[in-house]
């Protein structure tokens, strides 16, 4: 079992939808990370939390640390939006053990 | 402001032969961390550094060398290349999250094949 566990692994959405993708994770963390992966191969960090909850825009990232889950939502979807989100967690000296990603496609 | 910078973004390798990948930073980071990204896998750590001088073994260090001998630059050798290395490997920096609170900075990839 990997220790960071993403659902579902692909998803399809229509442009509006509200759109949430899972992450648990089984072991301890310091923290844990939302990133996306555009089309182009790019990396960039949406989101760093240790607790509660963040919001940047149209997305959302919650994370519930005694039952080791998070969830990042996307209000309004868009085109724009497709892309691989990658869950990750932190723990020891900074080091991430990554999800395998979620791959969010966003029709017009 | 440049971030991570990863050279070459492409290379074709025939089995046996060496190269070196390049990361550079300008964002005066301590930590810098290689990944290989594979189809149907997350991200893997190879080797990592805290800082100058210093390097560490990730969760697939085999076939891998790495060197900070400045602080802003973390080099990635493959000695004898192998097409199992045949993969996509990003590099990134950061300061230590637990003292800045802050994510890690990602290159835009090196495409590797080993034929």
């Amino acid at each position: 079992k990997n220790e960071v566990e993403q659902s579902p692994q692909n998803l399809t959405a229509q442009e509006g939808e509200f759109i949430t993708i899972n992450c648990s994770y089984s072991v301890g963390i310091s923290a844990l990370h939302w990133l996306q992966q555009h089309p182009g191969g790019g990396i960039v960090s949406l989101f760093m939390l240790s607790s509660g909850k963040k919001k940047h825009g149209r997305l959302i990232a919650t994370i519930n640390i005694q039952e080791k889950h998070s969830s990042l939502h996307i209000t309004a979807s868009h085109p724009r939006d497709s892309a691989v989100y990658i869950c990750a967690v932190e723990t020891s000296g900074s080091r991430l053990t990554f999800g395998e990603g979620t791959q969010l496609t966003v029709n017009p | 402001n440049a971030g991570v910078t990863q050279t070459p973004k492409f290379r074709v390798l025939k089995t046996g032969q060496s190269m070196t990948l390049l990361c550079a930073q300008d964002m005066n980071h301590e930590y810098m961390y290689w990944y290989r990204q594979d189809p149907g896998m997350g991200l893997r750590l190879i080797h990592y550094s805290v800082g100058e001088g210093t390097t560490a073994k990730g969760e697939v260090p085999d076939g891998y060398n790495v060197s900070r001998l400045k602080k802003q630059n973390f080099l990635l050798g493959l000695e004898s290349a192998a097409p199992s290395q045949t993969s996509v490997y990003f590099c990134a920096s950061s300061y230590p999250t637990h003292h800045s609170n802050q994510p890690q900075h990602f290159g835009d990839g090196t495409r590797l094949s080993i034929l």
